[in-house]
């Protein structure tokens, strides 16, 4: 089954510092991969995915994700945080199961707080 | 467009009483997905419809819930009867087509409790 992982709870990082926020992934053929961002008490918006192609996603708000086939991860990037970044994030996977039909996968989310 | 459409945004009830969800898609998107977050469980699909058709409702916890979707723009989800441990946030979404490049477009969700 796929699936993706999350490693943690929470990142936290000072304004204008670079950010990382980990995903790491397991599938079985190619892996279609996205990132959503979750601020409080909205729904859950798309911000990029990866299909196939450059392994640099851009995606809204000057987030990009680096997809790295070797160790299976999609993490999300940003050069320079800003406290408006201070959400939950997921990373998602896409699973095909029966009559073709595909469905996306969650990881468990990762806090995201920027410190002014 | 005015994206995908919850009501209602909150719902305090007791316990033993139906609760109904209401969804309204994006003007022509045709796959449909329910979705509960908490923070125990996280986020969980409880069912998907693509053109109407329930395709996976292997994530409904059990006989008390039920979803459906009477026409292509509109969705229900009932609980019945509820119960203090269904109290979360349901989502519902939307997206264009059924394929492997369909991103989900999210409602706000409705926070429901449960006494």
């Amino acid at each position: 089954a796929q699936s993706v992982a999350q490693p943690e709870d929470q990142v936290n990082v000072a304004e204008g510092n670079p950010l990382t926020v980990k995903c790491t992934y397991s599938v079985s053929g190619n892996p279609y991969l996205f990132w959503y961002v979750q601020y409080p008490n909205r729904g859950l918006q798309f911000l990029l995915k990866y299909i196939t192609g450059d392994n640099l996603v851009k995606g809204s708000y000057g987030f990009e994700a680096e997809f790295n086939k070797s160790q299976t991860s999609f993490h999300l990037k940003k050069p320079s945080a800003l406290v408006s970044d201070s959400a939950l994030y997921f990373c998602a996977v896409r699973d095909i199961f029966r009559g073709g039909y595909n469905k996306l996968i969650f990881g468990a989310g990762t806090r995201l707080a920027v410190h002014p | 467009d005015a994206g995908v459409i919850q009501s209602p945004r909150h719902e305090v009830t007791e316990m033993g009483q139906e609760v109904t969800l209401r969804c309204k898609l994006i003007s022509g998107h045709n796959s449909l997905f329910w979705y509960r977050q908490t923070m125990m469980r996280g986020l969980e699909l409880l069912i998907y419809f693509n053109n109407n058709v329930p395709i996976d409702d292997s994530g409904m916890p059990e006989d008390r819930f039920s979803a459906k979707m009477p026409n292509a723009s509109f969705s229900t989800l009932k609980i019945q009867p509820s119960e203090p441990r269904d109290s979360a946030v349901y989502f519902c979404a939307s997206s264009s087509r059924e394929g492997a490049y369909n991103e989900q477009f999210f409602g706000p969700g409705t926070r429901l409790t449960v006494l």
